[in-house]
């Protein structure tokens, strides 16, 4: 089973700062299988990169993915208010897929 | 528009099953994997399984293995999740999710259910 590390814990910034989050695999992720995902409170998650580095549908293009092996990012570069939630990674190339334990960003 | 809406809220006893229902619209419900997660009060989201809705092949996370069940009705669209023996620990909000259009590369969960709370008192 692989699994995902993801640091920091809890990320404080202002909104319009660049916010960095990563997701490291104990093992590497095959085919760089990896998705981030965005969760608020109430709400099921959200799809917001997957293949590492591909936005999904509707996705704003301040966020974007980067990695590979074992070491993948996930970046917002400009915060905005509704931004500020839960996110996840998460990889699916190999079973059982595996998620991160989440990175809170909160407003500082 | 794509859509999975879930059951609704459980209740159950320790030792219980419970069955939660997934309705698929807006896509054709077998041309995609469907994936089961979960996420206890205040926790990460726990993958499940999944299943093929046209072939009915199933996986499963080796937890799980003695007492998951995952079903489908292709003739109603919906996907079933069958939890058995449960335990306080079990309580959790417990989600369908798509993924993949099967017979292509596999791809993240792009639409999701609302979410089931299921409640294993303890």
């Amino acid at each position: 089973e692989i699994v995902l590390t993801q640091s920091p814990g809890t990320l404080s910034l202002s909104p319009g700062e660049r916010a960095t989050l990563s997701c490291r695999a104990s093992q590497g992720v095959n085919n760089n299988y990896l998705a981030w995902y965005q969760q608020k409170p109430g709400l099921p998650p959200r799809l917001l990169i997957y293949r590492t580095s591909t936005r999904a549908s509707g996705i704003p293009d301040r966020f974007s993915g980067s990695g590979s092996g074992t070491d993948f990012t996930l970046t917002i570069s400009r915060l905005e208010p509704e931004d500020f939630a839960v996110y996840y990674c998460q990889q699916y190339g190999s079973s059982p897929r595996t998620f991160g334990q989440g990175t809170k960003l909160e407003t500082k | 528009q794509v859509h999975l809406v879930q059951s609704g809220a459980e209740v159950k006893k320790p030792g219980a099953s419970v069955k939660v229902s997934c309705k698929a619209s807006g896509y054709s419900f077998i041309d995609y994997y469907v994936h089961w997660v979960r996420q206890a009060p205040g926790q990460g989201l726990e993958w499940m399984g999944w299943i093929n809705p046209s072939s009915d092949d199933t996986d499963y996370v080796q937890k799980f293995q003695d007492r998951l069940t995952m079903t489908r009705d292709t003739s109603i669209s919906t996907a079933y999740m069958e939890l058995s023996s449960l335990r306080s620990d079990d309580t959790a909000i417990y989600y369908c999710a798509r993924a993949g259009n099967i017979g292509s590369v596999p791809d993240g969960f792009d639409i999701w259910g609302q979410g089931t709370m299921v409640t294993v008192p303890s």
